[in-house]
């Protein structure tokens, strides 16, 4: 059971727009603005694409997008493309000085 | 280029112990702090354990707090996880990474390294 959660899955189709939400507590999500994003594709390592809560890293594309409200933040992926499909992952940092991640997300494109 | 290589991974029987090194190069390693994660197979990622840039802070998750150690050498431009008492749900993929904003998220990964905990 991980500590943040997220939708097991999602689809769209190329050129839509998709969004992932992560629910997490006061303690994490609702108590910080770390909140990052993470792309694997299958048998690679996790890629930043989003870190405290909105900011993309250099090279990353402006069409993912990050927000949060409340206890939940998500994020968006616009004009959805055929290399999006992959597991998306949040993680947020802890009021125990420790990071949290959520189950994760199969995004599909159709 | 920022590189992380990590090793010492292996098959292990359940109640032994492994390390696994991580060698980085290409930034100043000294200037960061670092994170073990980790990834069983078929399954999401799971944090493990963070060290600071001096060693002064550590933090570990609790499915691995008593069990695994953390540790840097600056010197050596390396991060270690000493992991005793192994379980099969030690099994994993462990990858190190490289903080770098602070927050623990991570631009930086390694390739990633294969425990496996089996009899």
């Amino acid at each position: 059971q991980s500590a943040l959660t997220q939708p097991a899955s999602v689809s769209g189709s190329p050129g839509q727009s998709i969004t992932i939400s992560c629910t997490g507590t006061s303690s994490d999500v609702g108590g910080y603005n770390y909140v990052s994003w993470y792309q694997q594709h299958p048998g690679k390592a996790p890629k930043l694409m989003i870190y405290e809560v909105s900011n993309r890293p250099s090279g990353v594309p402006d069409r993912f997008s990050g927000s949060k409200s409340g206890n939940t933040a998500s994020l968006t992926i616009s004009g959805l493309q055929a290399e999006d499909e992959a597991d998306y992952y949040c993680s947020s940092y802890t009021s125990s000085s420790t990071l949290e991640f959520g189950g994760g997300t199969k995004l599909t494109v159709l | 280029e920022v590189q992380l290589v990590e090793s010492g991974g292996g098959l292990v029987k359940p109640g032994g112990s492994l390390r696994l090194s991580c060698a980085a190069s290409g930034f100043t390693f000294s200037s960061y702090s670092m994170n073990w994660v980790r990834q069983a197979p078929g399954k999401g990622l799971e944090w493990v354990s963070s060290i600071s840039s001096s060693s002064s802070y550590i933090y570990y998750a609790d499915s691995v707090k008593g069990r695994f150690t953390i540790s840097r050498d600056n010197a050596k431009n390396s991060l270690y996880l000493q992991m005793n008492s192994l379980r099969a749900e030690d099994t994993a993929v462990y990858y190190c990474a490289r903080d770098d904003y602070g927050d623990y998220s991570a631009f930086y990964w390694g390739q990633g390294t294969l425990v496996t905990v089996s009899s």
